[in-house]
Order: C-alpha cells, then sequence, then structure tokens
C-alpha cells in the first residue's frame, strides 16, 4: 500500500517561499509509469494542480504558477518537494502531493496525502 | 492548456441514478479520472480509464465517454455518495494536468 505524507511549515510569510516534502512509503519515486505531483485546494474551493516530477527527473508546472514554482525528487530519502517562491495570501491553500498513474491514455491520481494547510500571513 | 468544465450543484433521491458530467477538449484524447471528496478529507479516486473503478470503490460508480464530454454514474445513490465530485485529464499538450471546478453532489 502506498502512503504519501505532507511536511512542512504551516505558516509562511508573504514574499517568502513556502517549502513542502512529500515522504513516500509502499513505493518508489524512481518507478517508472508514475508522476510524483503536487495539487493545492484554496479554501472552500476546487483542486488545482501545481505540477509533477517523473522517475527520470523532468518536471512539468501548471503555466500558471510555472515563474515561481521548482518540484525536485531525493531518490535516496525517497522524497519528493515543492517551492514556490514569492507567495502572497493567494497562496494559502491545502497542499497535497499525490502520485499520477499514467495509463497513456488517461492519468488518475491514484494515491494522495492527507493533504497540510499552508497559510501565508505576516 | 485546456479547462474541463462540470456543473457546480447537481441533487439525486436516495437510491435514484445520477449522472455528473465533464466537458472539456482534452477528453477527445484523453479519459477522464474521477474524484470523490467529503469535507475535511482528501480526493478519492473512483473512476480512472474507459470505464475502471480502484479496489473497495461500489459498482455502483461508472465512467462512460462520448466525443468532449466525460460522465459518472452513480446508479441507485447512497446518502454516503453525497459529496464534491472532481474530474481530471492530461491537457492537449500531454504534459500537465488539468481539473474540472467541481461538482456538489446531494442526496435528498
Amino acid at each position: 500500500q502506498v502512503q504519501l505524507q505532507e511536511s512542512g511549515p504551516g505558516l509562511v510569510k508573504p514574499s517568502q517561499t513556502l517549502s513542502l516534502t512529500c515522504t513516500v512509503s509502499g513505493g518508489s519515486i524512481s518507478s517508472g509509469g508514475y508522476y510524483w505531483s503536487w495539487i493545492r485546494q484554496h479554501p472552500g474551493k476546487g483542486l488545482e494542480w501545481i505540477g509533477y516530477i517523473y522517475y527520470s527527473g523532468s518536471t512539468y508546472y501548471n503555466p500558471s504558477l510555472k515563474s515561481r514554482v521548482t518540484i525536485s525528487g531525493d531518490t535516496s530519502k525517497n522524497q519528493f518537494s515543492l517551492k514556490l517562491s514569492s507567495v502572497t495570501a493567494a497562496d494559502t491553500a491545502v497542499y497535497y502531493c499525490a502520485r499520477d498513474r499514467d495509463g497513456g491514455g488517461w492519468n488518475s491520481f491514484d494515491y494522495w496525502g492527507q493533504g497540510t494547510l499552508v497559510t501565508v500571513s505576516s | 492548456s485546456s479547462e474541463l468544465t462540470q456543473d457546480p450543484a447537481v441533487s439525486v433521491a436516495l437510491g435514484q441514478t445520477v449522472r455528473i458530467t465533464c466537458q472539456g477538449d482534452s477528453l477527445r484524447s484523453y479519459y477522464a479520472g474521477w474524484y470523490q471528496q467529503k469535507p475535511g478529507q482528501a480526493p478519492v479516486l473512483v473512476i480512472y480509464g474507459k470505464n475502471n473503478r480502484p479496489s473497495g470503490i461500489p459498482d455502483r460508480f461508472s465512467g462512460s465517454s462520448s466525443g468532449n464530454t466525460a460522465s459518472l454514474t452513480i446508479t441507485g445513490a447512497q446518502a454516503e455518495d453525497e459529496a464534491d465530485y472532481y474530474c481530471n485529464s492530461r491537457d492537449n499538450s500531454g504534459n500537465h494536468v488539468v481539473f474540472g471546478g467541481g461538482t456538489k453532489l446531494t442526496v435528498l
């Protein structure tokens, strides 16, 4: 059973960088066929894909966030991380990490972390 | 990137059948994934691919697709099915992911 767990500060000051880590157990981020993803959900709103890292190290980001986002992986710790720079109150959200399974003509997020609320406030 | 459009809210009488739809250009190329989210919880995958259910998902959940529209059907809705439902797919580039805005399902 794959499990994902987000960790990181719950409070970040405006203009600073939000940093979160996702620790994966029961599966390897080095496995092909999976994209290790970050997704966020603003309070009371829908899901927003932030980006993902593939086992090869390739990354893809939501175009609306691309200039501020970096996703990286640490295979030795079986973790992947999110950095979002120059945050504002609009970045306050629940942040989820998830495994994106690629099926060729489809994709699905089959495992999710529990989510972590990050508040941007001074 | 492309967008996926869902009706904001849908209601169904207990035991009846309800269809939740998701529209977008990318659905002509990719099957949608469907997720159920209850308050305070992470989303749960309920349908993936052409019409596949992960282990543990009741068979009253099914998926279908036609043209630019994907549908999630709940046959015999139960009280516990009341939740928000989201669709997703790859976008037309194949490199990004898009989500629908979500549909709030009320079971009457």
